[in-house]
């Protein structure tokens, strides 16, 4: 079945430093990828999508200086969460649809990225 | 916008029967998901309907009625590894949108 990797699984990181995350289809090309973020016992939230060639879509309320996106391949997608802060902690996760995409591709999920900015 | 709603919590007994609920309202619908998310872990995918009716995989099932903004998954037989937050998710017009999910837990 189609993977996702996402790394890194864990980060912690100081105050007002950066982080990238890297997210990948390994055995599928996905012309857009998915950025979620998932606080304790609440839904996933899109942040973001990803289309490989051209500018992230981002949703409401999400600052886009803030949560860089690049998706320069059609594997490879990459959020860069610029000067971290302590509210910015949480679980981070990518995901991908098969391309092409179909009404009822699922999608497929990277394992996510915990990250803790002290 | 969308508007997902699912049970927080429920509890079962190993080999008993649960029944998730979700209720939706959405702008547009292109069909219905269900994934199983362990603590700490990413969703993995469990089942989709577009059309109303029931859709059996295994020991899972899964329903939709459309003109009531309703699904449910069934879970039979239930096995301990079920224990786990189980996410209803919605396609709308533009994006797939995630209730809060029901995290069910399986007694011995």
């Amino acid at each position: 079945g189609a993977v996702v990797s996402q790394h890194p699984s864990r980060v912690i990181c100081k105050s007002g430093t950066s982080v990238k995350i890297e997210c990948r289809s390994l055995d599928f090309q996905a012309t857009t990828m998915f950025w979620y973020r998932q606080f304790p016992k609440q839904s996933l939230m899109l942040m973001a999508t990803s289309n490989e060639g051209s500018k992230a879509t981002y949703e409401q309320g999400v600052e886009k200086d803030k949560f860089l996106i690049n998706h320069a391949s059609l594997t490879l997608s990459t959020l860069t969460v610029t000067s971290a802060h302590p509210e910015d902690s949480s679980f981070y996760i990518c995901s991908a649809r098969e391309s092409p995409e179909t009404y009822n591709s699922p999608l497929h999920f990277g394992n996510g990225t915990r990250l803790t900015v002290t | 916008g969308q508007n997902i709603d699912q049970p927080t919590e429920m509890t079962a007994t190993e080999g008993a029967i649960v029944q998730i609920n979700c209720t939706y309202q959405t702008s547009g619908f292109n069909g219905l998901f269900w994934y199983q998310q362990h603590a700490g872990e990413a969703p993995t995918f469990l089942s989709y309907n577009v059309l109303d009716g029931l859709e059996e995989k295994g020991r899972f099932s899964s329903f939709l009625s459309r003109s009531k903004g309703y699904s449910y998954l069934l879970l039979k037989e239930l096995q301990m590894k079920d224990s786990a937050s189980y996410l209803c998710a919605v396609r709308g017009d533009y994006k797939l949108s995630f209730g809060a999910g029901t995290t069910v837990t399986v007694r011995a």
